[in-house]
């Protein structure tokens, strides 16, 4: 069965340090993976997504995810967090790049001066 | 412009009621989809129509029933609602990626509905 899990439900980082947010996937068949960010009472605005092409994905505000196959990983990285960043962040896959999005549940990026 | 727009944004009403929320994209896909993110934040396929046909239903309760009129419109008619209804559903669209293989491009995702039912 395929599934997504990120581990750590908060992270809080202060302001100019690294983001890392994890997130492993389990997909039996090829997948696209996507990360996106929720606002506050907002929808889901896509960050990045890897659909088999080059394994080191760059996204939108600074944000890269790295496609690792041997560790079913896809973790979200900005070298350096801005007060903008606090959000929700949703690691998805698509297995097989076919139309089913399956989510984790989430991680709480906290964001302090 | 907005390119997934849902109608209403907020929806509150009692137990039993029978609601829709209206869901139009104009990104010119031909699939479209409906998600419930509960109170903790998880998100769950509901449905998903390509070109006006069904092609998801993730066991959801027949109470729930999506009508697609056309390409760029996906409703959701929720009848008998209950207290567990409560939630945000969200509608989103996508399209066929390039290369022919049945992949799909990413989904754009509307602002969302909160459904409080009391």
């Amino acid at each position: 069965a395929q599934s997504v899990t990120q581990l750590g439900s908060h992270v809080s980082v202060s302001e100019g340090a690294l983001v890392l947010l994890r997130c492993n996937y389990s997909s039996s068949v090829p997948p696209y993976l996507f990360w996106y960010v929720q606002y506050p009472n907002q929808g889901l605005q896509l960050l990045l997504k890897y659909t088999s092409a080059a394994t080191l994905v760059k996204g939108i505000n600074g944000f890269e995810a790295e496609f690792k196959k041997s560790e079913t990983s896809f973790h979200l990285t900005k070298p350096s967090a801005h007060m903008s960043d606090a959000a929700e962040y949703f690691c998805a896959v698509s297995p097989g790049g076919y139309n089913k999005l399956i989510f984790g549940a989430g991680t709480r990026l906290a964001v302090h001066p | 412009d907005t390119a997934v727009s849902q109608t209403p944004k907020y929806l509150v009403t009692q137990m039993g009621n029978d609601k829709s929320i209206k869901c139009e994209q104009n990104l010119g896909h031909d699939t479209m989809y409906w998600y419930k993110q509960d109170s903790k934040k998880f998100l769950k396929i509901m449905f998903s129509y390509n070109n006006k046909e069904l092609i998801i239903n993730e066991t959801v309760p027949n109470r729930f029933s999506p009508k697609s009129p056309d390409k760029a419109h996906l409703n959701l008619h929720i009848n008998s609602l209950e207290l567990g209804d409560s939630a945000v559903y969200f509608c989103a669209s996508s399209s066929r990626g390039d290369d022919g293989g049945g992949r799909y491009n990413e989904q754009f995702f509307g602002p969302g509905t909160r459904l409080t039912v009391l």
